[in-house]
């Protein structure tokens, strides 16, 4: 069964600066898909970034992008230039290449950033 | 454009009564669909998934029960609510047979509070 492991529960960046979040993944799969979701104060679910493992190139959207190490099994978040609208818990998601699309979570990073 | 509705947002039920939680989703069709809990402070569980009218696919064992009476409805049920049933529920979906990087859409949630 795969897993997602989040080890860092809480962490804080100054406003402006860059802050990475870790994420680790098992599986013995060779086609997945990996996503990063972001839960603010409202619980509202919104998809920060996602990754197709087939892709070499490191995913990017706006101040946010991603370090996949596939081989390590390594999907890390960097949020650049962070804002105060970026503090939520952070969540690392798999989802396998089968057509069911069930997620699998990490246990989420609380992000606190200090103006 | 599609949308997801999820109700209530919030409940309070007491131990033994029963729980009906509904989404509904609007503008696609045949769409995967899926509940998920969050307990206090952790990550998302996948309880189950439907991928058609009448399919429902249970991730673990459980209190809980689901159904998809119509293409676009899904509900949550019990019987007899538990205290361990307390938690946030959210309800997803996904378009079957779009690109097999097309993110899970969420529900706002439902926070439910069983004493």
């Amino acid at each position: 069964a795969q897993t997602v492991t989040q080890s860092q529960p809480e962490m804080s960046v100054q406003e402006a600066e860059t802050v990475t979040l870790s994420c680790t993944y098992d599986t013995s799969e060779s086609d997945y898909y990996l996503f990063w979701y972001k839960q603010p104060p409202s619980r509202q679910m919104i998809l920060v970034i996602r990754q197709e493992a087939y892709k070499q190139q490191n995913a990017t959207e706006n101040r946010f992008s991603v370090n996949f190490q596939k081989a390590a099994k390594s999907f890390s978040l960097k949020i650049s230039d962070s804002q105060l609208g970026d503090a939520a818990m952070y969540f690392c998601a798999y989802r396998s290449a089968s057509n069911t699309g069930k997620l699998i979570f990490g246990q989420g990073t609380t992000l606190q950033v200090k103006p | 454009s599609q949308t997801i509705h999820q109700w209530p947002a919030t409940l309070v039920q007491p131990v033994g009564s029963p729980l009906s939680l509904e989404c509904t989703v609007e503008g696609t069709s045949n769409p995967n669909l899926y509940w998920y809990r969050q307990a206090a402070g952790r990550g998302l569980q996948l309880l189950f998934y439907s991928v058609g009218i009448g399919q429902i696919s249970s991730e673990v064992p459980q209190n809980l029960s689901a159904s998809r009476p119509q293409d676009r409805q899904f509900i949550l049920s019990s019987k007899k609510l538990l205290l361990s049933d307390s938690g946030f529920y959210l309800c997803a979906w996904r378009l079957l047979g779009g690109p097999m990087n097309t993110e899970a859409f969420f529900g706002q949630g439902t926070r439910l509070t069983v004493v």
